[in-house]
């Protein structure tokens, strides 16, 4: 398995602009989670799916945070419109909670957003 | 609500010490306990787990940590520290039982000196 897929690994934008992030989780995970990571807050959970139904977003900061996963394939996170704030790095997460489950987390490498 | 403590944020040993990093969670519930590490613009790797088998865990590259509910504890060890163990750990703390919310320490850098 590739492991968790994030894109893009870096993103640099200006402030205003709409950014969207990726996120292909593992094939047979039924959790996904967005994380974001900075040096005064550390890792933040932002948001989490079960089965691509969004579980808890009491982590997404304003209105301007979005999430979506419209597949178990497949998921994105928008901010919209962009401030210099948001720079951080984001990760994405996935996990399987079945009857087999090793309650093991996988990241993705984690995209570093920085809006200028 | 859970919650982890990492104490220090910083931890710096000598190439072949001990490394201790200390973890203190708290828990309504039965917790299940991770460690992860960072290395510099990299993901978080988990090193090992805890969910209510054996107390002691052991984890990759030589990391063990004990499971202390007297002390409500989860400190990582490894008896002698390798250059490329300078790293961030990170302790995390869920539910145990089918739930997925993780909610990760602040986070500890551990630097090796030669």
């Amino acid at each position: 398995d590739a492991g968790v897929i994030q894109s893009p690994r870096h993103e640099v934008t200006e402030m205003g602009q709409e950014v969207t992030l990726r996120c292909k989780p593992i094939s047979g995970h039924d959790y996904l989670f967005w994380y974001r990571q900075t040096m005064m807050r550390g890792l933040e959970l932002l948001i989490y799916f079960n089965n691509n139904v969004p579980i808890d977003d009491s982590g997404m900061p304003e209105d301007r945070f979005s999430a979506k996963m419209p597949n178990a394939s497949f998921s994105t996170l928008k901010i919209q419109p962009s401030e210099p704030r948001d720079s951080a790095v984001y990760f994405c997460a996935s996990s399987f909670f079945g009857e087999k489950a090793n309650y093991g987390y996988t990241f993705g490498s984690g995209t570093r957003l920085t809006v200028v | 609500a859970q919650s982890v403590t990492q104490l220090g944020s910083h931890v710096s040993v000598s190439e072949g010490a001990l490394v201790l990093l200390r973890c203190n969670y708290s828990s309504s519930v039965p917790p299940y306990l991770f460690w992860y590490v960072q290395y510099p613009n990299q993901g978080l790797q988990l090193l090992l787990k805890y969910t209510s088998a054996a107390t002691l865990v052991k984890g990759i590259n030589g990391f063990e940590a004990e499971f202390k509910k007297s002390e409500t504890s989860f400190h990582l060890t490894k008896p002698s520290a390798h250059m490329s163990d300078a790293a961030e750990y990170f302790c995390a703390v869920t539910r145990s039982g089918n739930t997925g919310k993780l909610i990760f320490g602040q986070g500890t850098t551990l630097q090796v000196k030669p």
